[in-house]
Formats: structure tokens, C-alpha cells, sequence
């Protein structure tokens, strides 16, 4: 189907261990971005990406590392993860500015 | 820095009843600003896009405004159902103006609609 698609669904891992997410759409969408919903914090932007190649910090990035070799991937890295990266990571794209969102990965960090 | 809050946090209503969902923000040099849908353990699906100078927009039985100098977005879902049961977020442009997808969200409003 086309859209966004998020893997893996559930991750867990340890304290220190580097950690990628991956994001794929199949629009062709200029940008995208990295989200993570916490409770209390509500949906934060991590990354975004305008196109190819060209990436930029949002509001949380500390510990996390974005690359954009093509349109249509848009992996997040954790470099060593930590507790309070435990949280759920949303990938989406934009067209214009309607948002379209992934399913999200539930990331455990333990 | 923009800011959105929402108010109730949450909401229980009977099928069938009107109902009002709250949206400020503190920023209101905003080209836009969107409500979204949220279902339990799913992702984010845009609901509304208003443009300011639209002021308000409709789809099927929901409604939003927008006003910019009071800094306030309603969402008006009428005649509700069991399914509108979810979470409801409204999100504005981090810095003012467009956003190409850089939001501030709200907490959202969980809202339960009982038969």
C-alpha cells in the first residue's frame, strides 16, 4: 500500500546500544520528519529533512543522527540509547502543509 | 516558542450529542493550523487543515475555526458516535507563519463517545 511505512513496529533494547528506525514513503514527498510522543510532552519534533541531503535539528535532537541518501528513506539513529529515549517514534512526510504520519515503532530502551 | 494547549483533556459524552473541542496557541503568526486524529496505538491522520485566511473549514460532520487575534481554534463534531472515540490533537507552526510540517502539537483531547 502506499503511504509511510515504519519498522520495526516494537523495539527493545539495552542501555548503550545503537538503535535505527526506518521510515519509507512511497510519494515522493519533499519532507520529512522524526517525532516521538511521550506522556506529559506530547508529539516532539526530533529531525526533518527538506530533501535529499539536506537535514536540520528540531526541538529534542540531542542523541539521535538522521541521514537522506534517497527521496523516499529517512532512518533514525539512537547512538547509544538511553532510558529516556524509551518512548514512540513517528515518522511522517509532508505535502504542502498537510501532515502524513506513519504508525509509529514503540521503542523500549531498558 | 509557540505554545498549544487544549482544553478539556478529556471528554465523555452520550451518542448523539454536539460537541466542542478548545485549541490555543501563542504564537498567532500562523498561516494554518490543523487538527488531527489520533486512534489508540496508531498513528497521526490529518483531520482539518484551516488557512488563516480561510478561517474555517468542513469536512463531513466536523468543524474548525480559527482566530488568529484571539489565538484559538475550535473543532466542532456534530451529532457524534462511538466511532469518534479517540484522541484529538490540534498542532500550529513552530515558528510562526508556515510550517512545512515543523508543528507544535497539544496534549490532545482524549474524547469517548458511549451508545
Amino acid at each position: 500500500d502506499a503511504g509511510i511505512t515504519q519498522s520495526p513496529r516494537y523495539k527493545i533494547t539495552e542501555t548503550g546500544r545503537q538503535v535505527t528506525l526506518m521510515c519509507h514513503q512511497t510519494w515522493s514527498h519533499s519532507y520529512m520528519f522524526w517525532y516521538r510522543q511521550d506522556l506529559g510532552h506530547g508529539l516532539r519534533l526530533i529531525y526533518y529533512s527538506a530533501a535529499a541531503d539536506i537535514t536540520d535539528k528540531g526541538e529534542v535532537p540531542d542523541g539521535y543522527v538522521v541521514s537522506r541518501s534517497k527521496t523516499e528513506n529517512f532512518p533514525l539513529t539512537l547512538e547509544s540509547a538511553t532510558r529516556s529515549q524509551t518512548s514512540v517514534y513517528f515518522c511522517a512526510s509532508s505535502v504542502g502543509e498537510k501532515l502524513f504520519f506513519g504508525s509509529g515503532t514503540q521503542l523500549s530502551v531498558l | 516558542k509557540q505554545e498549544v494547549t487544549q482544553i478539556p483533556a478529556a471528554l465523555s459524552v452520550p451518542e448523539g450529542e454536539n460537541l466542542v473541542l478548545n485549541c490555543s496557541f501563542t504564537d498567532s503568526a500562523i498561516y494554518n493550523l490543523q487538527w488531527f486524529r489520533q486512534d489508540p496505538g496508531k498513528g497521526l491522520t490529518s483531520l482539518l487543515l484551516i488557512q488563516s485566511s480561510q478561517r474555517e473549514q468542513t469536512s463531513g460532520r466536523l468543524n474548525a475555526s480559527l482566530d488568529k487575534s484571539s489565538g484559538r481554534s475550535t473543532l466542532y463534531i456534530a451529532a457524534s458516535q462511538p466511532g469518534d472515540s479517540a484522541t484529538y490533537l490540534c498542532a500550529a507552526p513552530n515558528a510562526g507563519g508556515t510550517s512545512y510540517g515543523k508543528l507544535t502539537f497539544g496534549q490532545g483531547t482524549i474524547l469517548t463517545v458511549h451508545p
